[in-house]
């Protein structure tokens, strides 16, 4: 399974924007990158994903590299609900399991 | 929200019984999930299904079986449950094996 490489922790103040990165130097064409994230005490839940353009919906936007071996997660304006853990993952790929493998993640705490 | 109902969502069992934990769906979708979380750690996952019937070990399946007779219900099952299976149990799932994958809320499971 491909991995993911994340930095363990970032900080951001309130209402700046927060840009999370996330490396992935061995995915495969068919790799999809996804994002979720896990608040204190809940499950977790679907933020993005792209494959190969850069994505934008109503929680985030999702910038890709060309070469496809690095993303980052982009919070436009971060609010304090927005501290939680946040997963870089990728999914699909040749095998086609649907596997969905976490890693450690990233811990974004946001400041007032 | 997705529609995914965890249950029990809370349960103390003794040591060396068995446990059933469910996990239903009422969106259809072919790939469902379980993982386990522990304090201070990610979510590891168990199992996994790809379709009815269909079922394969994540990285932690020792000790836990799974079952999926028809679509919509998955479930999981410590044979003879012990003091380090106490965790939170995730049950997830998803429509294909690259699109987004949606969370219930989770199982406490204390086994003394």
């Amino acid at each position: 399974d491909a991995k993911t490489t994340q930095p363990n922790s970032m900080e951001s103040n309130e209402e700046e924007p927060v840009h999370l990165p996330c490396n992935h130097s061995t995915i495969s064409g068919t790799d999809y990158i996804h994002w979720y994230r896990q608040l204190p005490s809940q499950g977790p839940e679907y933020v993005i994903h792209g494959l190969t353009s850069n994505v934008n919906n109503r929680m985030a936007s999702l910038a890709i590299a060309e070469d496809r071996k690095s993303s980052t997660l982009i919070l436009h304006r971060a609010t304090l609900r927005d501290a939680a853990v946040y997963y870089c993952i990728l999914r699909g790929g040749s095998s086609n399991t649907g596997k969905l493998i976490f890693g450690q993640g990233t811990t974004l705490q946001v400041k007032p | 929200d997705a529609g995914i109902t965890q249950s029990p969502r809370h349960k103390v069992t003794e040591t060396g019984t068995p446990v059933t934990l469910r996990c239903h769906q009422t969106e259809n979708h072919r790939y469902m999930y379980w993982y386990r979380q522990d304090p201070g750690h990610g979510l590891r996952l168990i199992h996994y299904s790809y379709g009815v019937k269909d079922t394969d070990k994540g990285e932690v399946s020792d000790g836990y079986s799974v079952s999926r007779s028809k679509t919509e219900d998955f479930l999981l099952t410590l044979e003879s449950a012990t003091s380090s299976q106490t965790s939170v149990y995730f049950c997830a799932i998803s429509e294909r094996e690259n699109t987004e994958a949606f969370f219930g809320q989770g199982t406490r499971l204390t086994v003394v």
